[in-house]
């Protein structure tokens, strides 16, 4: 399995621009996670899906950010217009469903996408 | 609401032992994670406790107890390739699915 793919790998752009991240969990994997890493805050969750809905996006910062997951094998988050305090490393995970017999439950990152906003 | 602490940096010397303590305080307890993430590189997972006592993989042990809210990483015969941030994260919901509240991370040196 190639993992987690997350595109693009870096991303330079100005302040007001749209920025859109991309991602494809594992094959299989029903749950998918966005987070973002700093070195002031750490690794915060922002949203998560299962089986593509939705489930929790209260660490979604404010409504520049969005994010989609219209079939089980892409995701995007958006951030529009990007700031310069959004710059960061944007990780993709996805895992399998905890109600599976015998499959451990970790979550499996993506190598990340860092986002520079000048 | 969720807390998680973890010293922010230890150093230790190749070849000895080190211990990396977790503290928490979170609702909706359904395990503890450890991941390692290297310098520009992805976390990626170490071990999972859901119940309490030792888990051993290799030369690193993982050590949870509920009651008391604590876990610790053992790394034995530290090798210079383990200098790392080691992530404590709890797992946190009661569905068939849950998200992972990490802590800050804890940066490991190891010296020669």
């Amino acid at each position: 399995d190639a993992g987690v793919i997350q595109s693009p790998r870096h991303e330079v752009t100005e302040m007001g621009q749209e920025v859109t991240l991309r991602c494809k969990p594992i094959s299989g994997h029903n749950s998918l996670f966005w987070y973002r890493q700093t070195m002031m805050r750490g690794l915060e969750l922002l949203i998560y899906f299962n089986n593509n809905v939705p489930i929790d996006d209260s660490g979604m910062p404010e409504d520049r950010f969005s994010a989609k997951m219209p079939n089980a094998s892409f995701s995007t988050l958006k951030i529009q217009p990007s700031e310069p305090r959004d710059s960061a490393v944007y990780f993709c995970a996805s895992s399998p469903a905890r109600a599976i017999a015998g499959v451990r439950y970790e979550q499996y990152f993506g190598p990340g996408t860092r986002l520079t906003v000048t | 609401g969720q807390n998680i602490d973890q010293p922010t940096e230890m150093t230790a010397t190749e070849g000895a032992i080190v211990q990396i303590n977790c503290t928490y305080q979170t609702s909706g307890f359904n395990g503890l994670f450890w991941y390692q993430q290297h310098a520009g590189e992805a976390p990626t997972f170490l071990s999972y406790n859901v119940l309490d006592g030792l888990e051993e993989k290799g030369r690193f042990s993982s050590f949870l107890s509920r009651s008391k809210g604590y876990s610790y990483l053992l790394l034995k015969e530290l090798q210079m390739k383990d200098s790392a941030s080691y992530l404590c994260a709890v797992l946190h919901g009661s569905s068939n699915t849950g998200k992972l509240i990490f802590g800050q991370g804890t940066t490991l040196q190891v010296k020669p």
